[in-house]
Formats: structure tokens, C-alpha cells, sequence
């Protein structure tokens, strides 16, 4: 079964706008989490993660994510996306001893 | 943050030759590697955990006759992939975690290579 999901494969948002990238996570297992994003020809580079204590976590380049237990979410949030935003971004659960990838989610910030 | 390099950042092979991927950590010691592959639909699969000085750990379904890994010290792990064809071609990633205290360390990754078999 899928650890983490990531339900769209797009995302468009203007400039300035906040952005809000999804991800899913299923029941069981420890709900450790990360966001890392991947710009072209770079390394995938880590946003932020939670693995215990407050559930609004607080990232790199502004970004943060909120643990949501009832809703086994942790959506990836910006309150003001910028054009170099653009990328794409994994949502990423560490469980039984192994690092699973959701899909990906292609950002897309227009000016 | 840590650094973490590859290389060949782009490789074509003819079909049944081999190719040797290195993944090095520059500036920390690696006790664990994990190998990746990236398929054109973005996802990435893990295909192997790696430990210095024991053998690789191969998910479900991957060839450990085929991907070769070998981590010969803490800064350094190579993926061999062995008699390469066509579909074989394909973004090859590698991550390196600092420490023992998984998840508690973050992956830092590697740029990855293209490898491209004809």
C-alpha cells in the first residue's frame, strides 16, 4: 500500500499568491515525514519534517507544513509563492525502516 | 548543508556494457546510502540501502545481480550496473544520511546521472 500520496501532479498559483502543495498519508506505521524539492539539474534538497512535537513545522525558504493526525495530512504551504518556487516537490514518509516517495507534484509559479 | 556528489552526471552505453556509478559524500561520513532510480512519471523507487562494510539490502523486485553496490568506505558507495540494456536507461540517484538515527537525519542527495543505454 502507498505510503504517501500526492493527489495532484500540478500546481499552478500567480506570483505573491499563497500556494498549497497536498499530501496524504496512510494509518499505520509512524507518521514521520518530509518535504524535499527537486529544481532541474540539482539534487533533491530538504524542506522540513515532522516527526514529533508541534505540528506546525517550519521549513527552508519560507515553506512550512501542518501535521493534520485526523486528517492524515501534511500539506506544504508558502504564505507568498515566488517565481523560483518552481519545481518539483516530493512528500516523503520514513516507515518500517525505509524512505518512501509520493509521486510528486510539479509547482508552477507564474508571474 | 551536506554535500553530496555523483558521477558520471550523464553516461551512454552501448547495450551488454557495464557502468559504474559512484555516489561520494564530500564533507561528512555516510554511514548509510540509498540508491534510487527516477522514472519519467517523476516518482522515485528505492532500489538498495547500502551499509559501510556489508552487503547492500535490494528491495522487492531489483536485481542484485544486475545493480552492483558496493560500500567500500564511509564517504563512498558505487552502483554497477552490469550488462546494461535498453530499458535499464534511466535518472540513477543516490542519498547519504550522517549518523545512525534514522529518521531523525535527513537524506541529502545526490544531483543523480542519466544513463542512457542503446
Amino acid at each position: 500500500a502507498q505510503s504517501v500520496a500526492q493527489p495532484e501532479d500540478q500546481v499552478n498559483v500567480a506570483e505573491g499568491n499563497p500556494l498549497t502543495v497536498k499530501c496524504t498519508y496512510s494509518v499505520s506505521g509512524n507518521p514521520y515525514l518530509f518535504w524535499y524539492v527537486q529544481y532541474p539539474n540539482r539534487g533533491l534538497q530538504f524542506l522540513l519534517k515532522y516527526i514529533t512535537g508541534d505540528n506546525l513545522v517550519k521549513g527552508s525558504y519560507g515553506f512550512e507544513a501542518e501535521f493534520n493526525k485526523s486528517q492524515t495530512s501534511f500539506h506544504l504551504k508558502k504564505p507568498s509563492a515566488l517565481v523560483s518556487d518552481s519545481a518539483l516537490y516530493f512528500c516523503v514518509r520514513y516507515n518500517f525502516n525505509k524512505f518512501y516517495f509520493g509521486s510528486g507534484t510539479k509547482l508552477n509559479v507564474k508571474p | 548543508g551536506a554535500v553530496v556528489s555523483q558521477h558520471p552526471s550523464r553516461v551512454i552505453c552501448k547495450s551488454g556494457t557495464s557502468v559504474k556509478i559512484e555516489c561520494r559524500s564530500l564533507d561528512f561520513q555516510a554511514t548509510t546510502m540509498f540508491w534510487y532510480r527516477q522514472f519519467p512519471k517523476k516518482s522515485l523507487m528505492l532500489m538498495a540501502t547500502s551499509n559501510e562494510g556489508s552487503k547492500a539490502t535490494y528491495e522487492q523486485g531489483v536485481e542484485k545481480d544486475k545493480f552492483l553496490i558496493n560500500h567500500a568506505s564511509l564517504t563512498l558507495s558505487t552502483l554497477t550496473v552490469t550488462s546494461a540494456h535498453p530499458e535499464d536507461s534511466s535518472f540513477y540517484i543516490c542519498s547519504a544520511i550522517h549518523g545512525l538515527s534514522l529518521p531523525y537525519n535527513e537524506q541529502f542527495f545526490g544531483p543523480g546521472t542519466r544513463l542512457t543505454v542503446l
